[in-house]
């Protein structure tokens, strides 16, 4: 059963604590990416990369770090910078190409307490 | 830069009633553009997905339209049911954008009454 899966379905971070979201897709897109969503703002993003060892930094990549070692794995750290880190993180993969359906997974929401 | 909007906010229909859904965009220079469902609290469901060659997709009771030339695409949602309640958000793939990347609109929230 092909698919995104990211875990944990919810995180709480502590004051000063990096923390890592994991996604993992079965679907050998070369093509991964991080959004964060906030309530009225809409979907922004943070990486992504189109191969792998390599990745770029989208609209919003200030206090956030990610790698890309393996195709299948893309994981998202949340660093201690990231001053105002409670949203939901959703992860998507698409083959290359310009005509190319994105996939997301079920997202992860990371709350500071 | 491309800014994606999608108006009205919040949709709300009794059951049975055609939606209609907007999606408009600002520049016409596009890969694709995509549709996409999200139930409260869980990731993007991919519903329709319209090459920047095409004037339409279907799929079910599903129809996306794209008009690039004035920036707009429609999703019509036929016969809708409850179980359609959902945000619904429009993406597109801008050619300027490297590494495909979706610039996405604001969503409309659609509850469909019983």
């Amino acid at each position: 059963d092909g698919g995104i899966t990211q875990s944990p379905k919810y995180l709480f971070r502590k004051e000063g604590q990096n923390v890592t979201l994991s996604c993992e897709q079965n679907l050998n897109h070369d093509a991964m990416y991080w959004y964060r969503q906030d309530p009225g703002q809409g979907l922004r993003l943070i990486y992504y990369s189109q191969i792998v060892n390599d990745f770029q930094k989208g609209d919003i990549a200030e206090g956030y770090s990610v790698s890309r070692e393996k195709k299948e794995s893309f994981p998202l750290t949340v660093t201690s910078a990231q001053k105002n880190p409670t949203a939901f993180y959703l992860c998507a993969s698409s083959e290359q190409g310009m005509n190319t359906e994105a996939f997301f997974g079920q997202g992860t929401r990371l709350t500071v307490v | 830069k491309q800014e994606v909007t999608q108006i009205p906010a919040a949709l709300s229909v009794p059951e049975g009633e055609n939606l209609v859904l907007n999606c408009s965009f600002t520049d016409s220079a596009i890969y694709n553009l995509q549709w996409f469902r999200q139930d409260p609290g869980k990731g993007l469901t991919s519903l329709l997905l319209i090459q920047s060659s095409q004037r339409e997709q279907t799929s079910g009771r599903l129809n996306a339209s794209l008009d690039k030339s004035s920036g707009r695409s429609t999703l019509y949602i036929a016969a809708s049911q409850p179980g359609d309640s959902a945000t619904y958000l429009c993406a597109v793939i801008p050619i300027k954008a490297a590494g495909n990347k979706l610039t996405f609109g604001g969503g409309t929230r659609v509850l469909v009454k019983p």
